[in-house]
């Protein structure tokens, strides 16, 4: 069974672009969540979603966006990029009550 | 304030020895994830807690819920160098299907 799939793996953008990256669950997984890591704050929630739908949000500016198609795919968007969004950027799949499965991850780079 | 506390967050011990992290989280939850990750990669399922006095194993690794106390441990026995990586705790929150994670504990084992 594929696991979790993240494109791309590293991305350089410059500061105010914009940038979508994108995550493919695992099969039969309808609900996929995505996660910031930097070094300084950690592993931060960003969103979920299940079934095309936002069920959650973390406390990140509307400069984050994501959504999910009906082939459970998601992307998230980040516009306006700043310097300080450089971080790996983590998708994760599950069933209710069981492991998470992270993908590989995107690693993002703003100068 | 929702918290997951982890400590220690930086430990260095020697191969052989037998050690535990602890996960202390605020608020109540019934699932609790441990995470390992290597530097560079992604979040390794480890284990998934869902009820008080769970108690699961995994090699040298075992894990244990006390859902009253609101604390994890994550034990290490007899440690060997591959197990260096840096582990991490998260809780599940209920109302708001999100995970959050703990700041992770930095693991080096001395061969």
């Amino acid at each position: 069974k594929a696991g979790v799939t993240q494109t791309p793996r590293y991305l350089i953008k410059t500061r105010g672009q914009q940038v979508t990256l994108s995550c493919s669950p695992i099969s039969g997984h309808r609900s996929v969540s995505w996660y910031q890591q930097t070094p300084g704050q950690g592993l931060q929630f960003l969103f979920e979603y299940f079934s095309e739908t936002q069920r959650n949000k973390g406390n990140f500016p509307g400069r984050f966006s994501g959504r999910q198609f009906s082939n459970s795919r998601s992307e998230m968007n980040v516009s306006t990029l700043e310097l300080g969004d450089s971080a790996l950027y983590l998708c994760a799949s599950s069933l209710p009550a069981l492991p998470i499965h992270f993908g590989s991850g995107t690693r993002l780079t703003v100068v | 304030e929702l918290k997951v506390e982890q400590n220690p967050l930086f430990l260095s011990m020697q191969e052989g020895k037998n050690y535990t992290i602890y996960c202390n989280y605020s608020t109540t939850s019934d699932r609790l994830y441990w995470y390992r990750q290597d530097p560079g990669k992604s979040l390794e399922s480890l284990f998934v807690l869902l009820s008080n006095g769970a108690v699961k194993q995994e090699g040298r690794l075992m894990a244990s819920l006390d859902t009253k106390a609101r604390l994890s441990t994550l034990h290490i026995t007899a440690a060997v160098h591959d197990l260096s990586a840096t582990y991490f705790c998260a809780i599940f929150m209920n109302r708001d299907d999100k995970i959050i994670f703990g700041k992770g504990t930095r693991l080096h084992i001395l061969p």
